[in-house]
């Protein structure tokens, strides 16, 4: 039972637009939830967070919304740039407990 | 240079033999995690080390063995393995403190077993 869900593998995004990635989660005890950015043959890098007693957080041109009701959160990325190409993962996790699941991750590409 | 440090960072290996992973954190942190990530599957939780005590083993068969000598290093001992266990395994470090840590992780292990 995948309690992560990242239903989109892969999106294309021109460059300058705004790059949308979604996630659900069907864990109601979840709440802090994270984004890690990987490169090929690198390992994930921390991006952005959130936690639940929010609703968004931004961090530049990256900012996560979450809907607690519909248990989904999104980042958006705006505008993209082309090193934002990579795999994006999205992660929950509750508080105290160290262990975070993560989704299958969605391919981002940015076309020049 | 996430300043978690894996090696090998590819590993060819036959169903009989027995290797190890390795790696070493540079951040000060005291907990230590090995993750796997197969192809179209998230990315799974094997073990937790935190103070260089297992905290978690989330039901990884026993050919997966870690260790965990302090908190520096951590260790996966690799023996008669499966086709099925090729997959990049990832090593993260976190600081070890209630509530939500972030993880760091190192570029992986890239294992293929034949």
């Amino acid at each position: 039972d995948q309690q992560v869900k990242q239903n989109s593998p892969s999106l294309s995004v021109q460059e300058g637009r705004i790059s949308i990635l979604n996630c659900d989660y069907t864990n109601s005890m979840f709440d802090y939830f994270l984004w890690y950015k990987k490169y090929p043959a690198e390992g994930p890098t921390f991006l952005i967070s959130i936690s639940s007693i929010k609703d968004k957080n931004e961090d530049g041109r990256f900012t996560v919304f979450l809907n607690k009701s519909a248990k989904h959160l999104s980042l958006h990325i705006v505008p993209s740039q082309p090193g934002d190409s990579a795999v994006y993962f999205c992660a929950g996790s509750n508080f105290g407990n160290e262990k975070l699941t993560f989704g299958t991750g969605t391919r981002l590409t940015i076309i020049p | 240079e996430t300043g978690v440090t894996q090696t090998p960072r590819h590993l060819v290996m036959g169903m009989t033999n027995k290797k190890s992973l390795k790696c070493e954190q540079h951040l000060g942190h005291n907990a230590m995690y090995w993750y796997k990530q197969s192809a179209k599957k998230p990315l799974e939780l094997m073990f937790v080390y935190s103070l260089e005590e297992r905290v978690e083993n989330n039901s990884v068969p026993s050919r997966f063995s870690p260790e965990c000598p302090n908190s520096s290093h951590l260790f996966l001992h690799l023996h008669t393995l499966q086709p099925e266990d090729s997959a990049l395994y990832l090593c993260a470090s976190s600081q070890w403190i209630e509530g939500n840590e972030k993880l760091f992780f190192g570029s992986g292990t890239q294992l293929s077993v034949l």
